[in-house]
């Protein structure tokens, strides 16, 4: 299975953006590469997904890089609603969604 | 239009007895995939199903199983239950699984402990 690795935690001030970064080096050539989120006492939530170009949506923007082997999720203006645990996995063909652990995300006021 | 239903979502069990999980999709979802949730291994992936398919299965020894019915419902059943199973178990469903197409929304989740 492709593999991802993140940071275990990091930390923002509120208003201020977030870019939180995953390695993906074994990234095949037809895997997305997603991101899910999961706020306290929640099932996660989908964030944002693409494959090669960078991609924006109302909550946030991926950018990915030219050899695919890693991405960035970021934040414009973090908010305390934002604290959460940001989950980076990798999908392609009908295969198992593997999530590991994930960056806990710390939003200062 | 209604989201992920797992019932139930609290239960408590003791060591040797088996747990039956239920999760109704999005209407139109015809994939469901369950994960468990422990403080220390995070998300891990335990099976998906599509139209009452298995298609792929996680490394959870045979006491773990399920199965989707027709109606894209799914049940997971946890037989001769250990202190280790204590966990949020949730599942997702998506149109489909593919990597374009793989928007999995998450229910809510059952917690079980087991004394």
């Amino acid at each position: 299975d492709a593999k991802t690795t993140q940071p275990n935690s990091m930390e923002s001030n509120e208003e201020e953006p977030v870019h939180l970064p995953c390695n993906h080096s074994t990234i095949s050539g037809t895997d997305y590469i997603h991101w899910y989120r999961q706020l306290p006492s929640q099932g996660p939530e989908y964030v944002i997904h693409g494959l090669t170009s960078n991609v924006n949506n109302r909550m946030a923007s991926l950018a990915i890089a030219e050899d695919r082997k890693s991405s960035t999720l970021i934040l414009h203006r973090a908010t305390l609603r934002d604290a959460a645990v940001y989950y980076c996995i990798l999908a392609g063909g009908y295969q198992k969604v593997t999530f590991g652990t994930g960056t806990k995300l710390q939003v200062i006021p | 239009k209604a989201g992920v239903t797992q019932t139930p979502r609290y239960l408590i069990k003791t060591r040797g007895q088996q747990v039956t999980l239920s999760c109704s999709p999005i209407s139109g979802h015809r994939s469901v995939s369950w994960y468990q949730q422990t403080p220390g291994q995070g998300l891990q992936f335990l099976f998906e199903y599509f139209s009452e398919t298995q298609r792929n299965k996680g490394n959870f020894p045979g006491r773990f199983s399920g199965r989707q019915f027709s109606n894209s419902r799914s049940e997971m059943n946890v037989s001769t239950l250990e202190l280790g199973d204590s966990a949020l178990y949730l599942c997702a469903s998506s149109l489909e699984s593919t990597g374009d197409t793989l928007e999995l929304f998450f229910g809510e989740g059952s917690r079980l402990t087991v004394l």
